[in-house]
């Protein structure tokens, strides 16, 4: 079974902190994701990787920047977290960008910025 | 722009009826569709997916039917049971070059009653 392990499940920070949310898969899965999920808003991807040290916008990647050093590990930065981030952050991992997969989500992270 | 529509936000159906959940989308380009399924406080984990080349894929209790003049794809759950009250996402991939890339809808919540 893909596993996709993100490392907290609740976190709370302050505004202007900087935060980390960590990802790690272990089915040497090609691409890897960010979303976050808001009430009535679904799932917007903020940023997305479909290679070590590449990274890719998504719809909403203002705010956040990616870090991809390894294969299997994909981290969201908020540089200087505000009230509007609090949300619930899903990582996700995917086989390759040359076909068509589903994409195998963590546990996701809920992180409030007071 | 929303290019994934979920218009329904909720839906309520009895144990053992058919459940059936609407999705529309705008971007022709996509060409790959999938179903997850979300319980609280957890990441979403997929149900089912099509491919344009098909109008239906079916697994178990669960179908995903796909219209491609109108842009409308549906699930079908037959029959629906209480452990299937979650929230269901659509989502659709294939605009880009990078094949993999998922765009979700905003949900429906489905309610299995007894």
């Amino acid at each position: 079974d893909v596993k996709v392990t993100q490392s907290s499940r609740y976190l709370v920070k302050r505004t202007g902190e900087k935060v980390f949310l960590e990802c790690v898969q272990d089915m040497d899965h090609e691409n890897m994701f960010w979303y976050r999920q808001d009430p009535g808003l679904g799932l917007r991807l903020i940023y997305f990787s479909y290679d070590v040290k590449m990274k890719e916008k998504g719809d909403i990647p203002e705010g956040y920047s990616v870090s991809r050093e390894k294969k299997e590990r994909f981290s969201l930065i908020l540089e200087s977290a505000s009230t509007n981030q609090t949300s619930m952050y899903l990582c996700a991992s995917s086989l390759t960008q040359d076909m068509n997969t589903e994409a195998f989500f963590g546990q996701g992270t809920r992180l409030t910025v007071v | 722009d929303q290019q994934v529509k979920q218009n329904s936000p909720s839906l309520s159906v009895q144990e053992g009826r058919i459940s059936i959940l609407n999705c529309d989308y705008t971007n022709s380009m996509f060409d790959y569709f999938l179903w997850y399924k979300k319980y609280p406080a957890e990441g979403p984990t997929f149900l089912i997916s099509i491919s344009s080349i098909k109008d239906k894929n079916e697994d178990g209790r669960f179908t995903v039917f796909l219209n491609k003049s109108a842009k409308h794809l549906s699930l079908h759950i037959v029959p629906s049971q209480p452990g299937d009250s979650a929230v269901y996402f659509c989502a659709a991939s294939g605009d880009t070059g990078t094949a993999s890339k998922l765009t979700f809808g905003t949900g429906t919540r489905l309610q299995v009653t007894l």
